[in-house]
């Protein structure tokens, strides 16, 4: 069974100063990871994926994710938030057959930006 | 990349009433999954909808409740029955890309009101 701890549920930073989400994840088989985003009355954005390829993930708006398989861990991580940056962010994983697979969504980390 | 194309975008329902949520993908997919996404909390899954066969309900959801119908690989339904207030939320179809491409591509929501 797979399963996603997000353990900040909110995250408050400056404009300017780097942002860290923390997940870590539980998975019997190879998982694949991911990191959605979700603005205010907005669908779901993927920011970056995780399958098997290389550990450290980059993605878009410059956010990235490193995938530490001995630490259970896939951090998110933007080295300088902006405002529009201000969001729900939520850690997937998934496991089994590509085009089966159902989503374990982690419970949010909701980032707020300051100016 | 998968487009879905989710309808209605949102509806007030009075208690005791059914609404159906139609989920159109603009491929082929095997399987399509339906997530509950209740005010401030995260994605639940509810379902996996396989053509052909009946669909998977995750503890917690049952057939009677939120029946689905999925008559092709393309196209599936929602229904929400016997709505009350407890049933607010944004509905979710999503379906995973193909073999080579192994991230979810979710539709924009449907979100429930029920009074």
């Amino acid at each position: 069974a797979q399963s996603v701890t997000q353990l900040d549920s909110h995250v408050s930073v400056s404009e300017g100063t780097p942002v860290l989400l923390r997940c870590n994840y539980s998975s019997s088989y190879s998982p694949s990871l991911f990191w959605y985003v979700q603005h205010p009355n907005k669908g779901l954005q993927l920011l970056l994926k995780y399958t098997s390829a290389a550990t450290l993930v980059k993605g878009i708006n410059g956010f990235e994710a490193e995938f530490k398989k001995s630490e259970t861990s896939f951090h998110l991580t933007k080295p300088s938030a902006h405002m529009s940056d201000a969001a729900e962010y939520f850690c997937v994983v998934s496991e089994g057959l590509a085009g089966r697979r159902a989503l374990t969504f982690g419970s949010g980390t909701r980032l707020q930006v300051q100016p | 990349s998968a487009v879905i194309s989710q309808k209605p975008s949102r509806d007030i329902c009075q208690r005791g009433t059914s609404l159906t949520i139609q989920c159109q993908v603009d491929s082929q997919v095997t399987m399509m999954f339906w997530y509950r996404q209740q005010p401030g909390q995260s994605l639940t899954l509810i379902a996996t909808a396989n053509q052909g066969s009946e669909a998977t309900y995750e503890s917690g959801f049952v057939i009677d409740k939120f029946p689905i119908s999925r008559p092709n690989l393309t196209f599936s339904t929602l229904t929400v029955s016997n709505m009350s207030p407890e049933d607010s939320s944004i509905y979710l179809c999503s379906v995973e890309g193909n073999i080579k491409n192994t991230e979810a591509f979710f539709g924009q929501g449907t979100r429930l009101t029920v009074v």
